[in-house]
């Protein structure tokens, strides 16, 4: 089993749908749990970070995080076409301070 | 703010021959990472550093992968001899520390090997 999970779609959506996105991981001990957006040729941006579990909110953004079934979902709330990109899930825990990522889900939204 | 800086952008060789990659951090950052990214898979880390030394490098295959990072600044990334298997991107990151900050990415300096 990987240590963490995500599906690469790719995903096809209209503009101003809800997209929801998800990892799951098998590590226990990450607690820190990242989402980063990446556009062709162009290296990773941070998108939304959190800390152990709950709810992260930003803009048309939610981050949630639930350890108890080690999963992780980000919400896009009236997508856009400019959200057309690879969506990468990024994880990590312990004190040598190393991210896990996912392969990345391929997002395009539809004008 | 300038952001991460990485060349070349874009490199062919064939294989068993060498090459280096370049990066240029941002200004102030302690530490740098760098990333390789197969087609179709999330960044995996090759090597990290913090300062001029080296933090983990368990996933640099060290057979045929070097890195360093000269006065804790710009650092190189060099394979010798290439594999086929080595054709993806290779990003360089840095952050303020190497606690879990935001790692800020360059563009990347895609491979391939013929």
């Amino acid at each position: 089993q990987k240590e963490v999970e995500q599906d690469p779609g790719p995903l096809s959506v209209p503009e101003g749908a809800i997209v929801s996105l998800n990892c799951t991981y098998s590590n226990s001990a990450f607690q820190y749990f990242m989402w980063y957006r990446q556009y062709s040729r162009k290296g990773p941006e941070l998108l939304m970070y959190t800390y152990s579990s709950g709810n992260k909110e930003d803009g048309r953004f939610t981050a949630q995080v639930d350890k108890s079934s080690k999963y992780i979902s980000l919400f896009i709330r009236d997508s856009q076409p400019s959200d057309s990109a690879t969506y990468l899930c990024a994880m990590g825990g312990g004190s040598n301070y190393k991210l896990t990522f996912g392969k990345g889900t391929l997002l395009t939204v539809n004008p | 703010e300038a952001g991460v800086a990485q060349s070349p952008r874009y490199k062919i060789i064939e294989k068993r021959q060498s090459v280096a990659f370049w990066c240029n951090p941002i200004s102030g950052h302690a530490t740098l990472y760098w990333y390789q990214q197969i087609l179709g898979q999330g960044p995996k880390l090759l090597i990290q550093f913090q300062n001029n030394g080296v933090v983990d490098d368990s996933q640099l295959p060290k057979d045929r992968f070097s890195a360093e990072r000269l006065k804790g600044v710009d650092s190189t990334l060099k394979i010798q001899p290439a594999k086929l298997e080595d054709s993806a991107v290779y990003l360089c990151a840095s952050s303020k520390t190497s606690e879990y900050n935001e790692q800020f990415f360059g563009p990347g300096t895609r491979l391939t090997v013929l």
